[in-house]
């Protein structure tokens, strides 16, 4: 059964820096692509990266150059690194697992999410 | 990488239709035909609805399809039910790697 478990969310000062977890189980990271997408509270979902079987990595504006994506392959796990982080990086943070790791067609998988909250 | 355009809210009685659409660009929507929808129901993760513009994942019933013209993808509900209301959002490949959500839509069954 694929299973996606995020962690690593919390209160953090802005300027600071958090590391997310996501831990997957039943599919292997490396052969296929996933995300992190966030939704700010009562907002919509926002693409934030990807990184793919290759190990190519792809940010959204907003947080290019501030986060980095990457993943250990011996943990079956995908992290995402955020640093300086501001106020409107507060956001419940998704991990999402590609359904078709060939295409660009959809996230089929989705973790329960970990809620950042960046705040002085 | 703006967000593509969905209506705000849309609603519909039990049994009647509703139709969502989603407005991009020749950069995303029209551009390729890599555009997914998902279900939300509060508090809970999205759901994958809809793939490669009209494709249905299994266990999604046949009353969700979807559909596209131009820059524009919609996602048609039939036979409306109670359990259908939920936020509703709209997802295209971007281009270069990357990908783009709409605002969302608030379905509400009246």
């Amino acid at each position: 059964e694929v299973q996606l478990v995020e962690s690593g969310g919390g209160l953090i000062q802005p300027g600071g820096s958090l590391r997310l977890s996501c831990a997957a189980a039943g599919f292997t990271v490396s052969n296929n692509y996933v995300s992190w997408v966030r939704q700010a509270p009562g907002k919509g979902l926002d693409w934030v990266s990807v990184i793919y079987s290759g190990g190519g990595t792809y940010y959204a504006d907003s947080v290019k150059g501030r986060f980095i994506i990457s993943r250990d392959n011996s943990k079956n796990t995908v992290y995402l690194q955020m640093n300086s982080l501001r106020a409107e990086d507060t956001a419940v943070y998704y991990c999402a697992k590609a359904r078709d790791r060939y295409n660009y067609g959809g996230y089929d998988y989705w973790g329960q999410g970990t809620l950042v909250t960046v705040s002085s | 990488q703006s967000a593509l355009t969905q209506p705000r809210s849309v609603s519909g009685s039990p049994g009647q239709s509703v139709t969502i659409s989603c407005t991009g660009t020749t950069s995303d929507v029209g551009g390729y035909n890599y555009v997914s929808w998902y279900q939300q129901h509060p508090g809970k993760a999205p759901k994958l609805m809809i793939y490669d513009v009209t494709e249905r994942p299994s266990g999604v019933p046949d009353r969700f399809s979807g559909s596209k013209s131009g820059n524009t993808a919609s996602l048609t509900i039939s036979g409306l039910q109670a359990e259908d209301e939920a936020d509703y959002y709209c997802c295209s490949y971007a281009g270069s790697y990357t990908f783009v959500f709409g605002g969302g839509t608030k379905l509400t069954v009246l």
